[in-house]
């Protein structure tokens, strides 16, 4: 089956520094990544819509200068998370869905734990 | 816009019951398609089942099970024999079935816990 590649899994900056975090799609192109956020024990937040070649969109209150979002392949979006704080500290997971197929399901990958100390 | 809605923060059952978690939606379109994700300890986003809007006949997925109702919008999972490994929160979420609106909207969530 499709699969969703994040990476990294886990990682600890300290506060004022930047972080980036991988989302592949391994064995299908994707044209469109979505990145969420979720707090622990809630749901999952939808930050923005990556698209390849293009300007992400942003959801309402998320700050694109603070979450810069590059999609510059087919299999491949990143999410850079800039001058890092303590509050930034959450579960970020990426999705994604093959291109052209509109009714397929999202598949998502295993997610990122950033803490900023 | 549209909403999603899981009024059950926590369910729990006995090991081999039936279990069922509800779920409603808001939205004035009329194709779309609805899901129930599955986030066990590890995190990792498992799709259980799908339902197209315009499909009548209610999505089955081997122990796991929907009851759809189109003009309730209401789309409840049930999940018959549970076992220890269906402990796990449970999102319901839906999708517009209009091509240019691909983002999913996730409910609050359901933690269903087993009892052995």
């Amino acid at each position: 089956g499709a699969v969703v590649s994040q990476h990294p899994s886990w990682v600890i900056c300290k506060s004022g520094t930047s972080v980036k975090i991988e989302c592949r799609s391994l064995d299908f192109q994707a044209t469109t990544m979505f990145w969420y956020r979720q707090f622990p024990k809630q749901s999952l937040m939808l930050m923005a819509t990556s698209n390849e070649g293009s300007k992400a969109t942003y959801e309402q209150g998320v700050e694109k200068d603070k979450f810069l979002i590059n999609h510059a392949s087919l299999t491949l979006s990143t999410l850079t998370v800039t001058s890092a704080h303590p509050e930034d500290s959450s579960f970020y997971i990426c999705s994604a869905r093959e291109s052209g197929a509109v009714s397929s399901p999202l598949h998502f990958g295993n997610g990122t734990r950033l803490t900023v100390t | 816009a549209q909403t999603v809605t899981q009024s059950q923060p926590e369910m729990s059952v006995q090991e081999a019951e039936t279990v069922t978690l509800s779920c409603t939606y808001d939205t004035s379109e009329s194709d779309y398609y609805l899901f129930w994700y599955k986030q066990p300890p590890s995190r990792q986003m498992i799709l259980v089942i799908r339902q197209e809007a315009y499909k009548q006949q209610n999505a089955t997925e081997n122990r796991f099970s929907v009851n759809f109702q189109k003009a309730a919008k209401s789309f409840s999972l049930k999940i018959s024999d549970s076992q220890l490994g269906d402990a796990a929160m449970y999102f319901c979420a839906y999708r517009s079935a209009w091509q240019g609106a691909q983002k999913l909207v996730f409910g609050q969530g359901t933690r269903l816990t087993i009892n052995p």
